[in-house]
């Protein structure tokens, strides 16, 4: 597509839920990351992927939290059993560069998730 | 692990006043990147250094990434009020497995009052 695409863009659970974040990269993008920012702060690094290959989820703040891109594009963000404290945004980038180097990354519009 | 550490955190100037935001990193960088984040919006890529020493320029923007690849800066000349949101430095593994890794600062929030 023209640009990276998330969704939902915004997503309302109560805590317990599981939730799945989808991202849908800029085709032919090598790498892909997840963040996680929180209103008035940078964007927290959670994990990222060489096409589909997953060299480092060392952002991720608990086993409750995993990301998959299993066809090299398309990703998706999953995290059960919510709770309140995960609401944020999230926000998903892909970069044109392979691992090794990194390049200008583009972020989507992001998923704001609120967990009640 | 590594941190990256932005300051300030929030600078007010009257238009036509310049601004400067600085960049720390706690390990040596491959390359620094910066991007700038409209309120409501999503980060942008400005620019991204990678030599050491480098200084780049964008107008009334000018970028330099430090000797030791392990600080930068971001100076805008003569602000204006487009140039009202958040600035953010990323900086990239010099190196280990996680080579790819960009770690942001916690960003500057510019408000430029006309």
């Amino acid at each position: 597509g023209a640009g990276v695409s998330q969704s939902p863009r915004y997503k309302v659970t109560k805590r317990g839920q599981d939730v799945t974040l989808r991202c849908d990269p800029i085709s032919s993008h090598a790498t892909l990351y997840w963040y996680q920012q929180a209103l008035g702060q940078g964007p927290e690094f959670l994990t990222y992927f060489n096409y589909e290959a997953q060299p480092d989820k060392s952002g991720l703040p608990s086993d409750r939290f995993s990301a998959e891109r299993p066809e090299g594009s398309i990703s998706t963000l999953t995290i059960q059993r919510t709770e309140q404290r995960d609401s944020a945004m999230y926000r998903c980038a892909s970069s044109l560069s392979l691992a090794g180097s990194t390049g200008e990354l583009f972020f989507g519009e992001g998923s704001r998730l609120t967990v009640l | 692990g590594q941190q990256v550490m932005q300051i300030p955190q929030y600078q007010h100037v009257q238009e036509g006043e310049d601004f400067t935001t600085y960049c720390n990193s706690s390990t040596t960088l491959s390359n620094i990147q910066w991007y700038k984040q409209r309120p409501g919006g999503h980060p942008v890529f400005l620019i991204q250094l990678v030599k050491s020493g480098e200084v780049k320029k964008q107008k009334r923007l000018t970028f330099q990434f430090g000797e030791a690849k392990k600080n930068s800066s971001l100076h805008i000349t003569a602000t204006q009020t487009t140039d009202v949101g958040t600035y953010f430095c990323a900086g990239a593994n010099a190196g280990g497995t996680s080579y790819g890794k960009l770690t942001f600062g916690q960003g500057t929030i510019l408000t430029v009052h006309p």
